[in-house]
């Protein structure tokens, strides 16, 4: 049972356009989500989070959007750069728990 | 910066074949993690442990097991290696405080080939 999918495998955007990575999951209980990203031959870093209570957090050109209702998140990269080309991974918790990955999504920024 | 070192970057190993990988972390984490990264599989939690002497199975544990002796290695056992368990192994740790403990931070991985 994925109870954290990223239904996109792939995204390819153009320098300066908005990256848009979509992620869904399923158990309610989930009450903080995070975003890493993957470059090749390296470990996942840390990248962005929010908690249930909010419905928005942001962080220089990330922002991640939350919505409850549609259990939704989303991450929004403006402008996108070359260097943003990586896998994105979202995850989710809740009330402290271990992490429960989605697929991943590569995306690849064209300069 | 924390720091999180798996000892090999590549390994290859033969069916049935005992599989020692090794995970060292320098910031007092109480809590560490073994994953393993799959194409269209995402990350998938093996084990996991909160604390010296102490583990819990993940969502796959099944052919692996762990040992966690000293508060800062956290050791990943493959009994007996089989090809079905190739693939990219990541070692991760975290605080034990709990407002922060879902960050984690992770090693280089270790791409382990079984033939």
């Amino acid at each position: 049972d994925q109870q954290v999918k990223q239904n996109s495998p792939s995204l390819s955007v153009q320098e300066g356009r908005i990256s848009i990575l979509n992620c869904d999951y399923t158990n309610s209980m989930f009450d903080y989500f995070l975003w890493y990203k993957k470059y090749p031959a390296e470990g996942p870093t840390f990248l962005i989070s929010i908690s249930s209570i909010k419905d928005k957090n942001e962080d220089g050109r990330f922002t991640v959007f939350l919505n409850k209702s549609a259990k939704h998140l989303s991450l929004h990269i403006v402008p996108s750069q070359p260097g943003d080309s990586a896998v994105y991974f979202c995850a989710a918790s809740f009330s402290g728990s271990r992490l429960t990955f989605g697929e991943g999504t590569q995306l690849t920024v064209n300069p | 910066d924390v720091k999180v070192t798996q000892s090999s970057r590549y390994l290859v190993k033969r069916t049935g074949e005992k599989v020692f990988l090794e995970c060292v972390q320098d910031m007092d984490h109480e809590n560490m993690f073994w994953y393993r990264q799959d194409p269209g599989l995402g990350l998938r939690l093996i084990y996991f442990s909160y604390d010296v002497k102490m583990k819990e199975k993940g969502d796959i544990p099944e052919g692996y097991s762990v040992s966690r002796e000293k508060k800062e290695r956290f050791s990943l056992i493959l009994e007996s290696a089989s090809t079905n368990q190739t693939s990219m192994y990541l070692c991760a740790s975290t605080t034990g405080q709990s407002a922060r403990r879902e960050k984690l931070f992770f090693g280089s991985g270790t791409q382990l080939s079984v033939l």
